[in-house]
């Protein structure tokens, strides 16, 4: 069974701080992606990033970095220059290409960004 | 921007009642999908459809629940008789096709059973 696990329930950053946020999942599969997704207090789900498994490239988005080490298993989130938004509750997930796409989601990290 | 909506945002309903949530996705996605999240605890997968009928489901997604898309452009949830661990927060999603593709998900739809 395809697992995603979070281990840091809750973390806190400076403001314009850097701050890490750890994510290991295990599969059999060679071909999945892995994602983040921010869920303010509204609730709603945003896409903070996104890693195809079969590049090598760690993707980056503006502040939003991943260290992806497939071999590891390893998938975390930098968030760098941290702002008062960024206050959210954080989920790594993971989809494979086979099956139907569902995501599996970890437990997540809530993360405060102190001023 | 294209985005996924849903309603109502807030549904408050008494146990045994039923309720049917609303979905519209993203116009030209193939896939859509349901996910619940109880209060506090991460968000789970219930159920995923494709090309008119159920591709997987949950071991959540029991008899209670049901999933349509009555007119190709909504996409409900129904839960025939709500008990009290059905409050949640239930989250549609649609994405465009095969391979891994990104799922866009609407705001979600707060129900609350008393």
């Amino acid at each position: 069974a395809q697992t995603v696990t979070q281990s840091q329930p809750e973390m806190s950053v400076q403001e314009a701080e850097t701050v890490t946020l750890s994510c290991t999942y295990d599969t059999s599969e060679n071909n999945y992606y892995l994602f983040w997704y921010k869920q303010p207090p509204s609730r709603q789900m945003i896409l903070v990033i996104r890693q195809e498994a079969y590049k090598q490239q760690n993707a980056t988005e503006n502040r939003f970095s991943v260290n992806f080490q497939k071999a590891a298993k390893s998938f975390s989130l930098k968030i760098s220059d941290s702002q008062l938004g960024d206050t959210a509750m954080y989920f790594c997930a993971f989809i494979s290409y086979s099956g139907t796409y569902k995501y599996i989601f970890g437990t997540g990290t809530r993360l405060k960004v102190l001023a | 921007e294209p985005e996924v909506t849903q309603t109502p945002s807030h549904q408050v309903t008494q146990m045994g009642q039923e309720v049917i949530l609303r979905c519209v996705p993203i116009s030209n996605h193939l896939y859509f999908y349901w996910y619940r999240q109880i209060l506090g605890q991460k968000v789970e997968f219930l159920v995923s459809f494709y090309n008119n009928e159920i591709s997987e489901k949950s071991e959540i997604f029991d008899d209670q629940f049901s999933v349509e898309r009555p007119d190709g452009s909504n996409f409900t949830l129904k839960i025939r008789s709500t008990k009290l661990e059905d409050s949640a927060m239930y989250f549609c999603a649609s994405m465009p096709g095969q391979g891994g593709e990104t799922q866009y998900f609407g705001p979600g739809t707060r129900l609350l059973v008393l």
